[in-house]
């Protein structure tokens, strides 16, 4: 079965300064993999996806995020943190021939002013 | 291009209740639609799922239903709600891919 494990569940960083965010994957083949993020009382939205056509995936805000097999890593990072950055950020993936997304616990981004 | 939309966007129901969440997505034909709960401080858990009109998957037993009357239309019930109800219900469709791209959700209180 495929997992996602988020390892900090609370991020802080100071604005301007670099966002790293947390996500290790659980796999008996290559997945794809999805960052998405969430706005207090917002759906959840896209940032990126990684679905084998390059490591390192560009996504939406500047963020984006390296497939490293060899640490069976994902991590979502962005050079420069903004406020509007303060959210949860979710690391998904999908099941093995079906749809079904397998959540990881969310990670809150804070940003210190 | 495609939009997907919930109403209503807040609820507030008493203990007992019945219930409707209406999900519908614009711009698609034949979407893969889900429905999500995610209860405050815990992640989404994946409650049904929707591969046709009148086709649903139950992924947890509990007190609540879907249907899919229609291609792009996809309802959450429950006869009586109970107090555990309560939560963000968000809605999804497959884009392709396995991505699923979300509605705005429906923040239900139960009292």
């Amino acid at each position: 079965a495929q997992s996602v494990t988020q390892l900090d569940s609370h991020v802080s960083v100071s604005e301007g300064t670099p966002v790293l965010l947390r996500c290790n994957y659980s796999s008996s083949y290559s997945p794809s993999l999805f960052w998405y993020v969430q706005h207090p009382n917002k759906g959840l939205q896209l940032l990126l996806k990684y679905t084998s056509a390059a490591t390192l995936v560009k996504g939406i805000n500047g963020f984006e995020a390296e497939f490293k097999k060899s640490e069976t890593s994902f991590h979502l990072t962005k050079p420069s943190a903004h406020m509007s950055d303060a959210a949860e950020y979710f690391c998904v993936v999908p099941g093995f021939g079906n749809e079904k997304l397998t959540f990881g616990t969310g990670t809150r981004l804070t940003i210190i002013p | 291009s495609q939009t997907i939309h919930q109403w209503p966007a807040t609820l507030v129901q008493p203990v007992g209740s019945p219930l409707s969440l209406e999900c519908t997505v614009e711009g698609t034909s034949n979407p893969n639609l889900y429905w999500y709960r995610q209860a405050a401080g815990r992640g989404l858990q994946l409650l049904f799922y929707s591969v046709g009109i009148g086709q649903i998957s139950s992924e947890v037993p509990q007190n609540l239903s879907a249907s899919r009357p229609q291609d792009r239309q996809f309802i959450l019930s429950s006869k009586k709600l109970l107090l555990s109800d309560s939560g963000f219900y968000l809605c999804a469709w497959n884009g392709g891919g396995n991505t699923q791209y979300f509605g705005p959700g429906t923040r239900l209180t139960v009292l």
